[in-house]
């Protein structure tokens, strides 16, 4: 069952804060992190594989609640950079499948 | 290292026509192959999986197929293309549930 993702978009001014989060009806063994740039493949960002775990890349980092069955992607001091489509993906049973996105636009 | 070719990049093809989209892997062995379909602004939805030489999985039932004739080749067909199967094609990758590497894509448009 494909995970929920919120907020669907968010604008933010260079330097600002922002959270996604993914979540999931059903138990969570691992949680998948992508960019995706306009037109392009989406990129791996980070994965988590055990509840309680965290982890940081630059200034994005992510944490995952296996009991509360959702993971938080942190995007901290936000660069122009850090624009496109955020999606969360879980894995179960050999299937990998992705929330719908989260649209990321950083202005200047 | 490993990588992952996917083509043709672009496609415009009429209603009612074949499709093949052809993707390979090198540098592993025995990955976990899919194929996603995204619409324009929108998620990417899984179509097909495959953990083996011959053994797929399907998500979405409609008039897609796929083939793994080898290990690390993955092919996405269509007998007759319909205006809907317009939209981005991933191939991606992923060694068990570890993370997954995506081809460039290809943008199919129906016309």
């Amino acid at each position: 069952q494909q995970p929920v993702q919120s907020p669907q978009a968010v604008i933010l001014r260079e330097g600002e804060d922002a959270v996604i989060n993914c979540s999931s009806s059903k138990a969570l063994y691992s949680v998948h992190w992508y960019r995706q740039k306009h037109g392009e493949a989406p990129v791996f960002l980070m994965i988590l594989l055990k509840g309680g775990e965290q982890k940081g890349h630059e200034k994005i980092s992510a944490s995952f609640n296996e009991k509360k069955q959702q993971s938080s992607l942190y995007l901290t001091a936000s660069q122009l950079s850090y624009s496109g489509t955020y999606f969360c993906g879980t894995v179960g049973g050999n299937k990998l499948v992705f929330g719908a996105g989260t649209i990321l636009r950083v202005k200047s | 290292s490993q990588t992952i070719h996917q083509w043709p990049a672009t496609l415009v093809q009429p209603v009612g026509s074949p499709l093949s989209l052809e993707c390979t892997v090198e540098g592993t062995s025995n990955p976990n192959l899919y194929w996603y379909r995204q619409a324009a602004g929108r998620g990417l939805q899984l179509l097909f999986y495959s953990v083996g030489i011959g053994q797929i999985s399907s998500e979405v039932p409609q008039n897609l197929s796929a083939s793994r004739p080898q290990d690390r080749q993955f092919i996405l067909s269509s007998k007759k293309l319909l205006l809907s199967d317009s939209g981005f094609y991933l191939c991606a990758w992923s060694s068990g549930p570890f993370e997954a590497f995506f081809g460039q894509g290809t943008r199919l448009t129906v016309v």
